[in-house]
């Protein structure tokens, strides 16, 4: 696997369920970001980890939860979301030394849909 | 907060066009960024600029990080039906990983 990689592309959910989001980067970054991208709007930032740290949350609901186990992995814990999460949740890395580099590489996404 | 306005919203041109797109922005940045995104895809790199008046090429690509540090232009000559797909400008200020994104410039390309 090369880049950065999202499971699953696709995923449908009740409002009740309980499902996780995760991201896997091959580039030797240390640095990790959740983005949602929403029909006719900017990409949003969520979350930003910094050597498994999370350094960033964007005012974020708490039915959104992250995890980032080590610099190649970050997880989103999702549960009771609403209709109007349903998205594209791109996940990104970068490097991080005495301060992030901007030069962040996306994975594909996963299209969320919440029923 | 912080937003950036991208224009224009869509383009339709025909294959073989020159190509222009820019962003503006009310706050000063200090690194602008251009990415692409495909269907289906996340958004791809394409150039990053990170000094007021800076002009960086990749390929057919030219990028600019305007002098004034509020906005960014992004040409591309001489389009190929490869070229359709959505533009984002990004923005970035500060030390917290956090990037600005504008709406997204989508690209048609008439062949």
């Amino acid at each position: 696997e090369t880049g950065v990689t999202q499971t699953p592309r696709h995923l449908v959910m009740g409002m009740t369920n309980k499902k996780s989001l995760k991201c896997e980067q091959h580039l030797g970054h240390n640095a990790m970001y959740w983005y949602k991208q929403s029909a006719k709007k900017p990409l949003e930032l969520m979350f930003v980890y910094s050597l498994e740290e999370r350094v960033e949350n964007n005012s974020v609901p708490s039915r959104f939860s992250p995890e980032c186990p080590n610099s190649s992995h970050l997880f989103l814990h999702l549960h009771t979301l609403q209709p109007e999460d349903s998205a594209l949740y791109l996940c990104a890395s970068s490097l991080w030394t005495s301060g992030p580099s901007y030069e962040q590489y996306f994975g594909p996404g996963t299209r969320l849909t919440v029923t | 907060g912080q937003q950036l306005n991208q224009s224009p919203q869509s383009m339709f041109i025909q294959e073989g066009e020159d190509v222009s797109m820019n962003c503006t922005s009310s706050s000063i940045f200090n690194t602008w960024l251009w990415y692409k995104q495909d269907p289906g895809e996340g958004p791809v790199l394409l150039i990053a600029l990170y000094k007021a008046g800076e002009l960086t090429s990749n390929g057919r690509l030219t990028a600019q990080f305007g002098i004034t540090r509020k906005d960014s232009f992004l040409n591309i000559s001489a389009s190929i039906p490869s070229d359709v797909g959505i533009y984002f400008c990004a923005g970035a200020s500060g030390n917290t990983g956090k990037l600005i994104f504008g709406q997204g410039t989508t690209l048609q390309v008439k062949p």
